[in-house]
């Protein structure tokens, strides 16, 4: 079955820096990849999202970009802000009936 | 506005007890999700259901069953609770018109077996 890996499992950056977070994935039909923040004690939230046929989206300081040669998407944050620190989730899937599969975490802090 | 509830925020269940865990939707989704959330092992998929009374072993069913006789309730049945199903229980639904349509979950139910 399908499997994603997540990197890092802890990310510290600067106020105003840039994050990066890393996926990848096994299952080569899988077509749709969405990106969920959890804030402490709340339940995670769809982000971001990117399918199969595009290779790139933004959506303000918000990025996420796909190789599906490589199998590998990632996050990117520009100009990080301390509401940005939470724990973020990567996911894979194929189908539209299909389970979603989802990496293991990256918990961001946003340093002063 | 998508709601997906749980019927408890936290339980304490002892060892052996039957536990049962309650989900339910109010958006008509077709998929629904039961994942467990652990420190460094992120979401885990424990069972997913595309329909009513029908359902799919996810990563990590052992120990585990699920109901659903109805779209809107999805539920998650820890047949002898242990020690070591102590964790943070996540419901999700999901919508079916094609593939990427987003995951919503629930509040989570932490539970402690004692």
């Amino acid at each position: 079955g399908e499997n994603v890996e997540q990197h890092p499992s802890t990310l510290s950056v600067q106020e105003g820096d840039s994050a990066v977070i890393k996926c990848t994935y096994s299952d080569s039909a899988s077509n749709y990849f969405p990106w969920y923040k959890q804030e402490l004690g709340k339940r995670p939230q769809l982000i971001i999202d990117i399918r199969s046929n595009v290779g790139e989206k933004k959506d303000q300081r918000i990025a996420v970009t796909l190789n599906k040669t490589a199998k590998h998407f990632s996050l990117h944050i520009t100009e990080t802000q301390p509401e940005d620190s939470a724990v973020y989730f990567c996911a894979a899937s194929k189908n539209r009936d299909d389970k979603i599969i989802f990496g293991k975490g990256t918990r961001l802090h946003i340093l002063p | 506005d998508v709601k997906v509830t749980q019927s408890s925020r936290y339980l304490v269940k002892r060892t052996g007890e039957k536990v049962f865990l309650e989900c339910v939707q109010d958006m008509d989704h077709e998929n629904m999700f039961w994942y467990r959330q652990d420190p460094g092992l992120g979401l885990r998929l424990i069972y997913f259901s595309y329909d009513v009374k029908m359902k799919e072993k996810g990563d990590i069913p052992e120990g585990y069953s699920v109901s659903r006789e109805k779209k809107e309730r999805f539920s998650l049945i820890l047949e002898s609770a242990s020690t070591n199903q102590t964790s943070m229980y996540l419901c999700a639904s999901s919508f079916v018109p094609a593939v990427d349509t987003e995951a919503f979950f629930g509040q989570g139910t932490r539970l402690t077996v004692v």
